[in-house]
């Protein structure tokens, strides 16, 4: 049974160019989060969505977006980058959301250079 | 003062020595999580606890509730345990999730 995927692995930018970062949960989770997690620091939160709706934001600037798909996959999108939009980008499944009770199961990550 | 803390921030440790990570946060949970992330990125969730204690192999977890106060003992440290221990807990709505800074421990052969 796989666990959380995403892709691409490893991925390197310019500024001004925009991204979209892909992940599945793992079969039967209906819930997908995003973190942003920068180097030295924990992952921030960006998105929740659940059955295809933003259930959470956290404080990012419209230039990320996201979008859930009727499988429950999840893709990421950055528009206009910046070099500080260099991070670990990581996904999480969750079954059911339910106020923080149930685990999360973290992706690999996504790692995006932005030269 | 931040949600989540952590100590120590940075920990080196002979192998077979146990080790204790303790994590401290000012939200009401109803749970939380230790993680562990390997410096390739991926993390792996390896406890989610609401009261008492759990044990996984060498590792052992406990959470004091009403003192907020968790922690995580690694027994007979091994090099492959090297990786950063990362706390965390439920933010105030929905699922997002409130990150410790994370412990850097360093098992040396």
């Amino acid at each position: 049974d796989a666990g959380v995927t995403q892709s691409p692995t490893h991925l390197i930018k310019t500024r001004g160019q925009h991204v979209t970062l892909r992940c599945s949960p793992i079969s039967g989770h209906k819930s997908v989060s995003w973190y942003q997690q920068v180097l030295g620091q924990g992952p921030q939160f960006i998105f929740q969505y659940y059955e295809k709706e933003e259930r959470g934001r956290g404080n990012f600037p419209d230039r990320f977006s996201a979008r859930q798909f009727p499988n429950y996959s999840s893709e990421l999108n950055v528009n206009a980058l910046l070099l500080g939009d260099s991070a670990l980008y990581l996904c999480a499944s969750i079954l059911i959301p339910a106020g923080g009770r149930n685990e999360q199961f973290f992706g690999p990550g996504t790692r995006l250079t932005v030269l | 003062k931040n949600e989540v803390e952590q100590s120590p921030q940075n920990l080196t440790a002979q192998e077979g020595e146990f080790i204790t990570i303790n994590c401290s946060y000012s939200v009401g949970i109803s749970a939380l999580h230790w993680l562990q992330q390997h410096p390739g990125g991926g993390i792996v969730s390896l406890f989610m606890l609401s009261s008492g204690k759990k044990k996984h192999g060498r590792l052992i977890a406990t959470i004091n509730i009403q003192e907020k106060h968790s922690s995580l003992h690694i027994t007979a440290s091994h090099p492959r345990d090297s990786a950063v221990y990362i706390c965390a807990v439920p933010g105030t709505s929905y699922d997002k999730v409130i990150f410790g800074p994370g412990t850097s421990l360093s098992v040396i052969p």
